[in-house]
C-alpha cells in the first residue's frame, strides 16, 4: 500500500530531552516535507527536501533539524525541546515539487 | 516573505446551498494553488488544484477559480452536503519551492 508513515505517533516529553520523529513513504517521492499545525495558523512549514541530500528552511525552523539521507526517509530532530513546540506534526511527500502532497497520519508532541 | 490570506474563518450554510471560500495572495511567482480539506482528526487530503495557466476547474461539485491580475482564488461547494463539513486550506507553492498555508475555513453544513 502507498503510503507515509509516521513515528511515534503521539509522544510526551520534557523540556530539553533529545527526540526524533520519523518519516518514511514508499511512493519513490522526491519531495518531503514536515509542517507544525497549531489552532488558527493553519499548517506551517518547517523544513522541506527537494531530493536526497537536499533540504530547505520553511517558515518556522527554529528549534528543528532534518536530514535526507536516504529518498524514503525524512527524520525530523528536535535537539532541545521546548513547551513552545507542542504541536501537531505531520509528514508529507510528493512526486516533485508543484504536485499534489500525501500526509502521513501526524504525530501529537506535548513537551512538559 | 509570503503570505496567504484566507476568509472566512468560519462559514456556515444551510445544506444544498453553496459555499465560497476566497484567498488572497502577494507572491506573483506563483503557478499552482492546490486545496486541502481536513476532516477532524485526520490528515489534509487535496480536493483539487489549479495551475497558472487556467481560469478555473471544476470537479462535480467543487470548483476552483484563479485571476492571476488579482492575485486571488476561491473554492465554489455547490449543492452542500453534511460530509462536506471540515477545514479547508487554500495553499500555494512559492517560487522557492515552499508551500504557503491559508489560515483555514471551518465549513459548516447545517441541517
Amino acid at each position: 500500500e502507498a503510503q507515509v508513515t509516521q513515528n511515534p505517533r503521539y509522544l510526551i516529553t520534557v523540556t530539553g530531552k533529545k527526540l526524533t520523529v520519523t518519516c518514511s513513504q514508499n511512493m519513490n517521492h522526491e519531495y518531503m516535507s514536515w509542517y507544525r499545525q497549531d489552532p488558527g495558523l493553519g499548517l506551517r512549514q518547517i523544513y522541506y527536501s527537494m531530493n536526497v541530500e537536499v533540504t530547505d528552511k520553511g517558515d518556522v525552523p527554529e528549534g528543528y533539524k532534518v536530514s535526507r539521507k536516504e529518498k524514503r526517509n525524512f527524520p525530523l530532530i528536535l535537539e532541545s525541546p521546548s513547551p513552545n513546540q507542542t504541536s501537531l506534526y505531520f509528514c508529507a511527500s510528493s512526486p516533485r515539487d508543484y504536485n499534489e502532497q500525501f500526509f502521513g497520519p501526524g504525530t501529537r508532541l506535548t513537551v512538559l | 516573505g509570503e503570505n496567504v490570506e484566507q476568509h472566512p474563518s468560519t462559514l456556515s450554510v444551510q445544506e444544498g446551498d453553496s459555499a465560497v471560500i476566497k484567498c488572497t495572495y502577494s507572491d506573483s511567482a506563483s503557478n499552482y494553488f492546490p486545496w486541502y480539506k481536513q476532516e477532524l482528526g485526520k490528515r489534509p487530503q487535496l480536493i483539487i488544484d489549479i495551475r497558472s495557466n487556467v481560469g478555473e476547474k471544476k470537479d462535480q461539485r467543487i470548483a476552483v477559480t484563479l485571476n492571476k491580475t488579482a492575485k486571488h482564488f476561491s473554492l465554489h461547494i455547490t449543492e452542500t452536503q453534511p460530509e462536506d463539513s471540515a477545514v479547508y486550506f487554500c495553499v500555494l507553492w512559492d517560487s522557492n519551492y515552499q508551500l504557503i498555508w491559508g489560515a483555514g475555513t471551518k465549513l459548516i453544513i447545517k441541517p
